[in-house]
């Protein structure tokens, strides 16, 4: 079964701390991206990536790096956190949109 | 630019209830459409999808047919259980590989009562 998988179901980090949110899938796709989810906001896309190497910024990238090294992994890096990026965040991964993405399970994070 | 509007919830529903979530979008050319769920503490998981006019999309006894003439993707499901309980996102992907994003709706949570 192909699979997205995020290292962490719940993290608590402390303000200014540096944090690494990491993200693998087994699907050999090219296209990952990182979303953000809070209640009353849906889904924000926070920066996406088309191969190895590449990122594009999505609509939120403030305050967020990403790195894609290989293939398989993309990781979303808040470099100095922050309160207000206590929130739920996926990482999806796809070969063709029009077939629709694949989500990994989330990793809720809070920030102190 | 694109975009997928969704009702607003929370919709509640007694068990065996028929569950309707409107969906409509806007977009150039001839998108593709989806309908994830995602259940309390999990990610999002593809529920169905359409690619062209016409089509419909089915899976665990829910429904949804790709409307072009009114913009439409609304999910249906005949008889609700409990196990049902959940969000469920529209989403559409543009036809053009530029961008290669899905446009999502804010999400609607459904709540069933026994």
């Amino acid at each position: 079964d192909v699979k997205v998988t995020q290292s962490s179901r719940y993290l608590v980090k402390r303000t200014g701390e540096k944090v690494f949110l990491e993200c693998v899938q087994d699907m050999d796709h090219e296209n990952m991206f990182w979303y953000r989810q809070d209640p009353g906001l849906g889904l924000r896309l926070i920066y996406f990536s088309y191969d190895v190497k590449m990122k594009e910024k999505g609509d939120i990238p403030e305050g967020y790096s990403v790195s894609r090294e290989k293939k398989e992994r993309f990781s979303l890096i808040l470099e100095s956190a922050s309160t207000n990026q206590t929130s739920m965040y996926l990482c999806a991964s796809s070969l063709d949109p029009n077939y629709g993405y694949t989500f990994g399970s989330g990793t809720r994070l809070t920030v102190v | 630019g694109n975009s997928v509007t969704q009702m607003e919830g929370p919709v509640t529903l007694s068990e065996e209830a028929f569950l309707t979530i409107n969906c409509t979008y806007t977009a150039t050319g001839y998108p593709s459409l989806f309908w994830y769920v995602q259940y309390p503490g999990e990610g999002l998981q593809l529920l169905l999808k359409a690619t062209k006019a016409d089509d419909k999309g089915s899976n665990k006894g829910f429904e949804a047919t790709y409307r072009k003439e009114t913009t439409s993707f609304h999910l249906e499901k005949g008889s609700v259980q409990v196990s049902d309980s959940a969000v469920y996102f529209c989403a559409l992907s543009p036809f053009t590989s530029a961008g290669n994003k899905l446009t999502f709706g804010g999400g609607t949570r459904v709540l069933v009562k026994p």
